[in-house]
């Protein structure tokens, strides 16, 4: 198993310009979930799904779109990227409680 | 947003030493993680807690699920320069389908050289 991945692994962005991060799993977890984590920071939930075609809104979720057409994959959307979505970005998959984490993904919206 | 209440926030030990760390919430939860952290690396699971009084090991980590079911501890025995880090806790308020985590804020474990 793969388990959890995520593309790209750093991406630079423009203010107002739009990308989609990729996360997909292939351990056939229902539960996924995003979150960015700021320097010298704890994890903050941006949003989560409990299955296909299922999702939801975490603590941070404006700026945010997520989508869940399958149980493999869980992409995030950023519409219009800001300087204050710099943050890593780390996607996570679920079946018993215990979540694992992908590399994450190291964005800089200049 | 809800948060637990990890502490200490770093540590500063020898090698060799033990070390000890802990979360507490206001809030009763079902499940608590903890997580390990290296530098431009994503969270890995260390110890999962399903049961209040639980201690589970793994290897020179040990962690219990308080009575109370609102704390959680994790100890590092005979500290190693491998385990520099950041350490989570999280914790599973809700069950079924949904494993929301509520996360602490982390404790940085540096080793004195």
């Amino acid at each position: 198993n793969a388990g959890v991945t995520q593309t790209p692994k750093f991406q630079v962005l423009k203010t107002g310009q739009s990308m989609t991060l990729q996360c997909a799993q292939d351990m056939n977890h229902e539960y996924m979930s995003w979150y960015r984590q700021d320097p010298g920071m704890g994890l903050r939930l941006i949003h989560y799904s409990v299955g296909a075609g299922i999702t939801d809104q975490g603590e941070v979720p404006n700026g945010y779109n997520v989508s869940r057409s399958t149980t493999e994959d869980f992409p995030l959307r950023l519409l219009s990227a800001a300087p204050s979505q710099t943050s890593v970005y780390f996607c996570a998959s679920s079946q018993h409680g215990g979540q694992y984490f992908g590399p994450g993904t190291r964005l800089t919206v200049l | 947003g809800q948060q637990l209440n990890q502490s200490p926030q770093s540590m500063f030990i020898q090698e060799g030493e033990d070390v000890s760390m802990n979360c507490t919430s206001s809030s009763i939860f079902n499940t608590w993680l903890w997580y390990k952290q290296d530098p431009g690396e994503g969270p890995v699971l260390l110890i999962a807690l399903y049961k209040a009084g639980e201690l589970t090991s793994n290897g020179r980590l040990t962690a219990q699920f308080g009575i109370t079911r609102k704390d959680s501890f994790l100890n590092i025995s005979a500290s190693i320069p491998s385990d520099v880090g950041i350490y989570f806790c999280a914790g599973q308020l809700g069950g079924g389908s949904n494993y929301q985590l509520i996360w602490g804020a982390g404790t940085k474990l540096i080793i004195k050289p």
